[in-house]
């Protein structure tokens, strides 16, 4: 039974530059979440993907954006990448009618300089 | 943080020692659970208690929750090395989203 996987697991970006980072649920799992979690601090929601549309959001700005598609898998794109976007970002992935078990991924770790 | 703090922000102690972290959050919630993570890398589940609940044990962990007060503890028994890491706290608010506390740093000393 695969886990929750994310890819990749590092990578490193400039200013300005775009990103797409991606995760595929845990099998069965149709809900998916993605978190960032700057260096020290505690995971931040970000938005929360089911039946492939945006349900929920957090206090991100619009340079955040996601997807997901008809398998569940999921995607992050970040535009314009600020400095201040270095984080990890996690994804973690549920089923709709048990939100509460979200099973995280090992996340990725987004270095902008 | 959105929702609430975790105290201490750092815990050292020797194996064999119990550990004890607090969590206090903002808002109601339906459950609140506490996470693992070992140096930056993904978090792990430890255990959920929901709101109707007041303790709850696994293995060496217990977990208190008063929703009176808003906030819960997280006590490990017997620490071991292989427990040295992050341990969040982290609640619904009556959504389907988790909001994390500000984390407890925990070093345990062979």
């Amino acid at each position: 039974d695969a886990g929750v996987t994310q890819s990749p697991t590092h990578l490193i970006k400039t200013r300005g530059q775009q990103v797409t980072l991606r995760c595929s649920p845990k099998s069965g799992h149709d809900t998916v979440s993605w978190y960032q979690q700057a260096l020290g601090q505690e995971p931040q929601f970000i938005f929360q993907y089911y039946e492939e549309e945006e349900r929920q959001r957090g206090n991100f700005p619009d340079r955040f954006s996601g997807h997901q598609f008809p398998n569940y898998s999921s995607e992050l794109n970040v535009n314009a990448l600020l400095l201040g976007d270095s984080a990890l970002y996690l994804c973690a992935s549920s089923l709709r009618w048990n939100y509460n078990e979200q099973f995280f991924g090992p996340g990725t770790r987004l270095t902008v300089l | 943080s959105q929702q609430g703090e975790e105290d201490p922000q750092a815990l050292s102690i020797q194996e064999g020692e119990n550990a004890t972290m607090n969590c206090s959050y903002k808002t109601s919630i339906n459950n609140l659970q506490w996470y693992r993570q070992n140096s930056g890398r993904g978090l792990v589940h430890l255990i959920l208690i929901r709101s109707n609940e007041r303790e709850k044990h696994s293995g060496r962990l217990r977990v208190t929750l008063d929703t009176s007060k808003k906030s819960s503890s997280l006590l490990i028994t017997a620490s071991r090395a292989a427990d040295t890491a992050s341990y969040f706290c982290a609640t619904d608010a009556l959504t389907d989203k988790l909001i994390f506390g500000t984390g407890t740093r925990l070093q345990v000393f062979p």
